[in-house]
């Protein structure tokens, strides 16, 4: 089972700074199959890039998506007030799909 | 426009079992697979298992194997999610998501909060 890490656990950022998310695979992720989601308390999750670098429907361009093999990169441009939430990575190549990392906090500094 | 509608929250004993239904509306139904994931307190998300709607075939979480039965009604779109011999460990958001390899669709959760 491939097992996902996320870093760091919790990022304090202020509103127009850029914030870097990793997401790091025990295994290969095959053809980068991974995806990002976001989620906000008392809220399900949104979709927010999946297939590594591919955004949902919707979803500004401030966030993009990069990596493939075992490490994986969330990036957010210039942070907005509404972009301070969880974000958690999920692999979906492998059995059993849809292991999720243990997510990043992002926090207003 | 795809919208997953579950059941609302359940209070249950420990030793009892617990059924939360996803109604999916928009889109093709058995096209896709159904998931459903759940989230305790404070925690990331889990996986439990997931069905093919139109093969009827399911397979879980090997954490939730013998515990957890997914099934799904293909004449009323719906997803269900039974879990049995509930647990204190148990109380969480469960979630039912439609599934292409990622969850580009969630439901609004349910809350089941086990306690005696």
């Amino acid at each position: 089972e491939i097992v996902l890490t996320q870093s760091p656990a919790t990022l304090s950022l202020s509103p127009g700074e850029r914030a870097t998310l990793s997401c790091g695979a025990s295994q290969s992720v095959s053809s980068s199959y991974l995806a990002w989601y976001q989620q906000k308390p008392g809220l399900a999750p949104r979709l927010l890039i999946y297939d590594a670098s591919s955004r949902a429907t919707g979803i500004p361009d401030r966030f993009s998506g990069s990596g493939s093999g075992t490490d994986f990169t969330l990036t957010i441009s210039r942070l907005e007030p509404e972009d301070f939430a969880v974000y958690y990575c999920q692999q979906y190549g492998s059995s059993p799909p849809g292991t999720f990392g243990q997510g990043t906090k992002v926090e207003i500094k | 426009q795809v919208q997953l509608v579950q059941s609302g929250a359940e209070v249950k004993k420990p030793g009892s079992s617990v059924k939360v239904s996803c109604k999916a509306s928009g889109g093709t139904f058995s096209s896709y697979a159904i998931s459903w994931v759940r989230q305790a307190p404070g925690q990331g998300l889990e996986w439990m298992g997931r069905i093919i709607p139109i093969l009827g075939i399911a397979n879980y979480a090997q954490k939730f194997q013998g515990r957890v039965t997914i099934t799904a009604d293909k004449s009323t779109s719906t997803a269900y999610m039974e879990l049995s011999s509930l647990r204190s460990e148990d109380t969480a958001v469960y979630y039912c998501a439609r599934t292409s390899g990622y969850y580009g669709y969630w439901g609004q959760g349910t809350l089941v909060t086990v306690s005696s």
